[in-house]
Formats: structure tokens, sequence, C-alpha cells
């Protein structure tokens, strides 16, 4: 089974500053990892996937992360923030077969300061 | 593609009444699944099938929850009785296995509140 770790349930950053949202993974299994977002009262959007290959991983809106083998990690880095990123961001596992079903992180509410 | 539909939307129903939840995947998606999200417990699976069979319902909370997937462009969720702790979203999401993508594609969800 896998389980999703997200360390900050809360990210207040100020506009234009760097942000990085933690997610850590258990799996005996290969995975594929994901981040979502979901602005308030929508859906989840896809932001990036890694699934094999370049362990650094570039997403929609200016976002990557990298997978870290070794440490479990697939982090989200954003170099400068903007108001619009306010929402919350979500972590997520699958076994490396596609058709399985995400587990995911509890959440990480990215809050943006003018 | 019109992307994941789910309906209603919105749904507001008092206790004890029967509430079926819909989704049309995309078209020529052959696995499908069933999340909820509360506060609680974040998002988690309830049910998913494969080629429109049932796979994995162990998340399925009790037997008052119900879900079909008659044929490979639609499927119901069904409470009954419904209780004020099924209030919650209920998002659908579909995905080709063995796409090119490999990312499934969430609905709008339904936001489900039992008073």
């Amino acid at each position: 089974a896998q389980s999703v770790t997200q360390l900050d349930s809360q990210v207040p950053v100020f506009e234009e500053a760097p942000v990085e949202l933690r997610c850590n993974y258990s799996s005996s299994v290969s995975v594929y990892l994901f981040w979502y977002v979901q602005y308030p009262n929508q859906g989840l959007q896809l932001l990036l996937k890694y699934l094999s290959g370049s362990t650094l991983v570039k997403g929609i809106n200016g976002f990557e992360a990298e997978f870290n083998k070794s440490q479990t990690s697939f982090h989200l880095r954003k170099p400068s923030v903007h108001i619009s990123d306010t929402a919350e961001y979500f972590c997520a596992v699958t076994m490396n077969s596609g058709n399985t079903p995400l587990v995911f992180g509890k959440g990480t509410r990215l809050s943006v300061i003018a | 593609d019109a992307g994941v539909i789910q309906s209603p939307r919105h749904e507001v129903t008092e206790m004890g009444q029967e509430v079926t939840l819909r989704c049309k995947p995309i078209s020529g998606h052959n696995s499908l699944f069933w999340y909820r999200q509360t506060m609680m417990r974040g998002l988690e699976l309830l049910i998913y099938f494969n080629n429109n069979v049932p796979i994995d319902d162990s998340g399925m909370p009790e037997d008052r929850f119900s879900a079909k997937m008659p044929n490979a462009s639609f499927s119901t969720l069904k409470i009954q009785p419904s209780e004020p702790r099924d209030s919650a979203v209920y998002f659908c999401a579909s995905i080709l296995s063995g796409g090119a993508h490999n990312e499934q594609f969430f609905g709008p969800g339904t936001r489900l509140t039992v008073l």
C-alpha cells in the first residue's frame, strides 16, 4: 500500500517570494507521483506528474517538482508566487500501472500575501 | 472533449432520503474512480472500475453506499438512506489505462449536503 505525507498544512508566503511545498511518500513498489491544485469550490487540476525519466518535472503555472527516490520525496517549488496561486495543493501517488487509485496527502493550503 | 461530467453539481437533501450522483467519463477512458472529499478525512477513494467491472469497493463506507457502471459512458453512486455525515464533495475521475498521459482527469464534483 502507498501513503503520502504533506508536512505542512498551511504555508503563507508573500507575493513574488519563492515557495516549496513538501511531500513524502511511502511505497513498496514503483510509483507515479502527481501534484494537483484545487481552487476554492472547484475540482482538481493537474499541475505536474512524474512517471519516469528526468527527476525534475516542470508543470503549469511555473511550478516544478523534483523526484528524489532515496528520500522518497516529491517537493513542489515555484521561484516567484502570485496572488492567483492561493489554493489547496495535493500530492498524490499511485502504482505505476496507470489504472490504480490515487492516494492523496492531506493537502497544503498556500496563501499568497500581497 | 467535454471532460468528465458530473451531475448534479449541488445537492441538498434531508436525512433518510435517497441520493444518486452521476458521472460521465471522458469518451474512450476505461477506468473510473469515485472519490470523496471531507475536511476530516481529506480525499479518499470510495470505489473504482476497470472496463466497467468494480475492482475495489473497500472504501465504500457502509452498505448504504452502492455504485454501478452499466456501460462505459455512465456511472452512478447511490446513498440510501442518506445521513448528515455523508455531507461531502464527491468527485469522479477517469483515465485511459495504458494511454500516453497516465493521469486521472477529474470532474467538477458534486457538493452533497444532508440536513
